[in-house]
């Protein structure tokens, strides 16, 4: 069964400071991938999703992934961290299950960044 | 303006205490589902729907039910709450179309039981 890993669970960064948060999954073949953040005490947003193409995506506030098939992996990146940033951030992978695509998240990773 | 809402927001309830969350959402998704949150585990799916009258269990479907009658609304129900589901309940619909998985969640329901 399809499982997703984040190795990262609790992240601190300063201001200005550049962020990867690493997401991999375990099973090959076609997957949609996303990754969603949850600002404190508000439900989860879609950052960015890959389907297929440029596997260099970019979603809103500045946040980029990059899709490397060879290594089953999907890591978030951003250049420069803003205090508005801190969140939690969820990796998710489609699974094809009971009919339809479901998504498997990630157990999260949460960022603090700090003025 | 589309959007998903559950009801309460908040719920402090004791154990073996009927309840239901409500969820409804206005963009006519075929694809509903609920998940809850607990910390260290991210989001884990408790049950789905694909359409009216059709549902079935997610990865943690114990102590839980739901229903689909109509296309809007889809509760879930608690019909004996124990402790261990105390956690952090999040509604997702899903457009319908092979290219769209992207879910749109509801605000949350933080459930405490006692």
């Amino acid at each position: 069964a399809q499982s997703v890993s984040q190795h990262n669970h609790h992240v601190i960064l300063s201001e200005a400071a550049s962020l990867e948060l690493g997401c991999n999954y375990s099973y090959g073949g076609t997957v949609n991938l996303f990754w969603y953040v949850q600002y404190p005490g508000q439900h989860l947003q879609l950052l960015l999703k890959y389907f297929s193409g440029d596997p260099l995506v970019k979603g809103i506030k500045g946040f980029e992934a990059e899709f490397i098939k060879s290594k089953f992996s999907f890591n978030l990146r951003k250049p420069s961290v803003q205090w508005s940033d801190t969140a939690e951030y969820f990796c998710a992978v489609t699974s094809f299950s009971g009919g339809y695509n479901k998504l498997i998240f990630g157990a999260g990773t949460r960022l603090a960044v700090h003025p | 303006e589309a959007q998903v809402t559950q009801n309460p927001r908040y719920l402090i309830t004791v154990t073996g205490k009927k309840l239901t969350v409500t969820c409804s959402q206005n963009m006519n998704h075929e694809y509903m589902s609920w998940y809850r949150q607990d910390p260290g585990l991210g989001l884990r799916q408790i049950y789905y729907s694909m359409n009216v009258e059709v549902t079935d269990k997610g990865d943690v479907p114990e102590g839980y039910k739901v229903s689909r009658k109509e296309k809007r609304n889809f509760p879930l129900i608690l019909e004996s709450p124990s402790p261990n589901q105390t956690s952090l309940y999040f509604c997702a619909s899903t457009a319908p179309g092979i290219l769209s998985y992207e879910q749109y969640f509801g605000p949350g329901t933080r459930l405490t039981v006692t």
